[in-house]
C-alpha cells in the first residue's frame, strides 16, 4: 500500500526567511504524481504545487519549489521570503493510477507551519 | 465560477439521527470523492466515483453512504451519525485525467453528540 509521511507535525519560520517541509513516500510503482495543498484557517484546500515523477526538473511555483528525490521517495516542500499569509497546515500527497488506487489522492498528516512577524 | 459547493457548512446533530451532506459541482467533472480530516491524521478518503452510477469505497467508509445518480451531485449520507463521525468532511472533483487538479468544496464541519 502507498504511504506518505510528514515527520513534522509543527514548524514555524520568521517573516521572509526560508522554510523546508519534509515529505517522504512509499510506492512499489514507477510512475506517479506527489501534490502540495495549503490549508489556511479558512479550511479551504488549495492547490500548491505538483510533480510528475518522471518529470526530472523540481516544480516551482514563484516561492514555492520541491526537491523531488526519487531515489529517496523524498518530496520536500521549500517556501523563500516566507510570508503572514503562508501561515497553514500542509499537506503532502501522492498519487498514481496503479496498484488498484483509482487514482486516488493519498494525503500526508499535515504539518502546520507558522509564520512569525 | 467554477466550484464545488458543499452544504451545510457547520451541523450540530445527535447520536442516530440520519443525516445528508450534499456536494455539488458545476465542472462536469467526472470523478468526485468524499474525504474526512482528523486532527493528526490528516485526510482520509471514505468514498469515489468515477462516473455517474459508478460508487466505491475509499480507506474508511464505515457507517457512511454515497449516491451518484446525477453527474454534479454527489451527496454524503450517514444513516446512523456516531460520535466518532464527528470530523471535518471535504467533497473533491476532478476531470478523469491522472494529473488533473482536484478542486475541493468549503468543508462541513460536524459535530455528532
Amino acid at each position: 500500500a502507498q504511504t506518505v509521511t510528514q515527520s513534522q507535525p509543527e514548524m514555524s519560520v520568521q517573516e521572509a526567511e526560508t522554510v523546508t517541509l519534509s515529505c517522504t513516500y512509499d510506492t512499489s510503482e514507477n510512475n506517479y504524481y506527489l501534490f502540495w495543498y495549503k490549508q489556511p484557517p479558512s479550511r479551504q484546500m488549495i492547490l500548491v504545487i505538483r510533480q510528475e515523477a518522471y518529470k526530472q526538473q523540481n516544480a516551482t511555483e514563484n516561492r514555492f519549489s520541491v526537491n523531488f528525490q526519487k531515489a529517496a521517495k523524498s518530496f520536500s516542500l521549500k517556501i523563500s521570503d516566507s510570508q503572514l499569509g503562508d501561515t497553514a497546515m500542509y499537506f503532502c500527497a501522492f498519487k498514481t493510477n496503479y496498484g488498484g488506487s483509482q487514482g486516488n489522492l493519498i494525503f500526508g498528516k499535515g504539518t502546520k507551519l507558522s509564520v512569525k512577524p | 465560477e467554477a466550484q464545488v459547493t458543499q452544504n451545510p457548512r457547520y451541523l450540530i446533530t445527535v447520536t442516530g439521527k440520519k443525516l445528508t451532506v450534499t456536494c455539488s459541482q458545476n465542472m462536469n467533472h467526472e470523478y468526485m470523492s468524499w474525504y474526512r480530516q482528523d486532527p493528526g491524521l490528516g485526510l482520509r478518503q471514505i468514498y469515489y466515483s468515477m462516473n455517474v452510477e459508478v460508487t466505491d469505497k475509499g480507506d474508511v467508509p464505515e457507517g457512511y453512504k454515497v449516491s451518484r445518480k446525477e453527474k454534479r451531485n454527489f451527496p454524503l449520507i450517514l444513516e446512523s451519525p456516531s460520535p466518532n463521525q464527528t470530523s471535518l468532511y471535504f467533497c473533491a472533483s476532478r476531470r478523469q485525467g491522472i494529473f488533473e487538479k482536484l478542486f475541493f468544496g468549503s468543508g462541513t464541519q460536524l459535530s455528532v453528540l
